[in-house]
């Protein structure tokens, strides 16, 4: 079974709209969480991590984590085009770094 | 920001041969990582390093799989024989410390087994 799940696997917003993505794990040694952004032909790119219960805001993108229900999330406001990439929910335990990625949210930014 | 560089990146060659993957890390970092990404989609843990050793590797890092980094030299991940499940974007990261650190990639080797 999968750590990381994420969903949508795909999802198309108009430019200056809301993108949401959404993920999960099975796993409650999980501590650790991080959202990373590939562009095509790029390799992976942390956009935020997030530790802690709550909201962490920077510049247009918010992510939200509940350690309870294992639920992390991304928000993205006011997306551009240069948004459109494959993003990746990511987690780890506390004592390594071995870093399990989901599957992955295709975003698409349509001008 | 910190770069990872990844050499070649493009690797084509016949199944059985050798290859040689070749990553130069940000150079303060102590970590180094392996992943394997196919069809562009799921990015898959093989290895992680330290200090000169193997930490942890996955049941993808197939007994064909070797890395090392010689002193002030390239991390490298050497496939032998390579089979032609293995054709996949290999990417390097990096990271300074172990736990709840952010990864450094580079832009990946994209290998290609015929």
């Amino acid at each position: 079974q999968q750590k990381v799940q994420q969903s949508p696997e795909s999802l198309s917003v108009p430019e200056g709209g809301m993108a949401s993505l959404n993920c999960t794990s099975s796993d409650r040694n999980f501590q650790y969480f991080w959202w990373y952004r590939q562009h095509s032909g790029e390799g992976p790119k942390a956009l935020m991590s997030i530790f802690s219960d709550g909201d962490k805001k920077e510049g247009r993108f918010t992510a939200h984590l509940n350690k309870a229900s294992l639920h992390v999330s991304l928000h993205i406001r006011d997306s551009q085009p240069s948004d459109s990439a494959l993003y990746f929910c990511a987690a780890s335990e506390q004592s390594n770094n071995r870093i399990f990625f989901g599957d992955g949210t295709q975003l698409v930014v349509k001008p | 920001g910190p770069k990872v560089l990844q050499i070649p990146s493009h690797q084509i060659i016949d199944m059985g041969q050798m290859v040689t993957l070749n990553c130069d890390p940000v150079s303060n970092h102590l970590y180094f990582y392996w992943y394997k990404q196919i069809l562009g989609q799921q990015m898959e843990f093989l290895v992680n390093f330290y200090n000169g050793k193997v930490m942890e590797k996955s049941k993808l890092f197939k007994d064909q799989f070797s890395v090392e980094r010689p002193d002030g030299s390239y991390f490298t991940l050497k496939i032998q024989p390579t089979a032609l499940e293995d054709s996949a974007v290999y990417f390097c990261a990096s990271s300074p410390l172990l736990s709840a650190e952010t990864l450094y990639f580079g832009s990946g080797t994209r290998l290609t087994v015929l």
